[in-house]
């Protein structure tokens, strides 16, 4: 049961455009979500997250986005860099899950052409 | 400040082998972690540690043991090797308070033949 789900398993987008990169949940207990950022060979490394309190957060050219009445999720990269090609993980945390436990979703290949 | 290492960084080990994949942090964390990433399927959580002296069975355990072996090391142990364990796995680590981001290590990729 994949309790987070990216559907598309890639993505590509010209250089300075925007990127938008989807999520969706269905344990209604989450109530922390991440995006991580994988380049090959690399461990992922951690991006930017959201509480299920705000439906917006912002750093820089990333904002996630959080619809919790869809249980959906985005991210989006304005403008779009060719260092930004990388695997980017959804993952979400649920209410007293011991050990601060993440369950990711699938992954997906971004790729930003120059 | 090397962060979460892990040894080694391939290996390919013949059915019914067994190998232990180390890992190591620190930066003072209390829960370490061990995933596997197989193409298609994400991370999956095989075991994690909320703290020492503690270990839980994550979402696909079967196959696998782990030891906590002090507050900076969590080794991961395949007792007889299946192909089905071919993955790359990685280990973290957090703070543990609260689910913030993970640090992991770059990876061990592991080929059973």
């Amino acid at each position: 049961d994949q309790q987070v789900k990216q559907n598309s398993p890639s993505l590509s987008v010209q250089e300075g455009r925007i990127s938008i990169l989807n999520c969706d949940y269905t344990n209604s207990m989450f109530d922390y979500f991440l995006w991580y950022k994988k380049y090959p060979a690399e461990g992922p490394t951690f991006l930017i997250s959201i509480s299920s309190i705000k439906d917006k957060n912002e750093d820089g050219r990333f904002t996630v986005f959080l619809n919790k009445s869809a249980k959906h999720l985005s991210l989006h990269i304005v403008p779009s860099q060719p260092g930004d090609s990388a695997v980017y993980f959804c993952a979400a945390s649920a209410r007293g899950s011991s050990g601060s436990r993440l369950t990711f979703g699938e992954g997906t290949q971004l790729t930003v052409n120059p | 400040n090397a962060g979460v290492t892990q040894t080694p960084k391939f290996q390919v080990l013949k059915t019914g082998q067994s190998m232990t994949l180390q890992c190591a942090q620190d930066m003072n964390h209390n829960s370490m972690y061990w995933y596997r990433q197989d193409p298609g399927m994400g991370l999956r959580l095989i075991y994690y540690s909320a703290s020492e002296g503690t270990t839980d069975k994550g979402e696909v355990p079967n196959g696998y043991n782990v030891s906590r072996l002090n507050k900076r090391e969590f080794s991961l142990r395949l007792e007889s090797a299946a192909p089905s364990q071919t993955s790359v796995y990685f280990c973290a680590s957090s703070v543990g308070q609260g689910p913030y981001g993970y640090t992991f290590g770059s990876g061990t990729r592991l080929t059973v033949v």
